[in-house]
């Protein structure tokens, strides 16, 4: 069974740029998550997808991150405009099923770097 | 709200020698305790957690962690390390019917020969 895979592993960009990052997550996974780590510090969740609904984006930074899950498939996160405070590293997660507590099944992570 | 503190962001250590992560949290409700691994180019893999029970919890690769409620730690211990454990090891709770999860800043640990 294939994990989770992000695409692309890294990204260097200039600020005022936009940048999409993919995740696909583990197939039959109706919950994908977003998660991002800003260097050194503690990984924080973004949001929440049930399939293709947003369950819960209470972690979006602000109305520059745009995240989108077509058919329930695989997710889009786009950064438009970038600032450099958007570097760090994007994980993306998937599980099968919701509470009580379970595992997150994650990917490897985008690596993001705003210059 | 929830919040995990690992107070150590490096340990290093040497082979076979014994070690601990330390892990914290904070939080108003019954929580759900996690310890995940992430190695070098690779995304974060469960080594265990803790949903109820025995509070001395067994995960993968000769980990184990112990849940302590007075004092809301989830410390992570291994008797004997190897090279291949060296890592970084992340310590995350949940609640329950609660699907994001809360994770500490990271432990790096360097496995010395």
């Amino acid at each position: 069974e294939a994990g989770v895979t992000q695409f692309p592993s890294h990204s260097v960009i200039e600020k005022g740029q936009t940048v999409t990052l993919r995740c696909d997550p583990i197939s039959g996974h109706d919950n994908l998550y977003w998660y991002r780590r800003v260097m050194g510090k503690e990984i924080k969740f973004l949001l929440h997808f049930v399939k293709e609904s947003k369950q819960d984006e209470s972690g979006m930074p602000n109305n520059r991150f745009l995240a989108e899950r077509t058919g329930g498939t695989y997710s889009t996160l786009k950064v438009q405009p970038a600032e450099l405070e958007d570097s760090g590293v994007y994980f993306c997660a998937s599980s099968n099923r919701q509470g009580p507590p379970h595992e997150q099944y994650f990917g490897p992570g985008t690596r993001l770097t705003v210059t | 709200a929830q919040s995990v503190t690992q107070l150590d962001s490096q340990v290093p250590v040497f082979e076979e020698a014994p070690v601990e992560l330390r892990c914290n949290y904070s939080s108003s409700v019954s929580v759900y305790l996690f310890w995940y691994v992430q190695y070098p180019n690779q995304g974060l893999q469960l080594l265990l957690k803790y949903l109820s029970g025995s509070t001395l919890v067994k995960g993968i690769n000769g980990f184990e962690a112990e849940f302590n409620k007075s004092q809301t730690s989830f410390h992570l211990r291994k008797p004997s390390v190897h090279i291949s454990d060296t890592a970084e090891y992340f310590c995350a709770v949940t609640k329950y019917n609660f699907n994001k999860f809360y994770f500490g800043s990271g432990t790096k640990l360097n496995v010395k020969p």
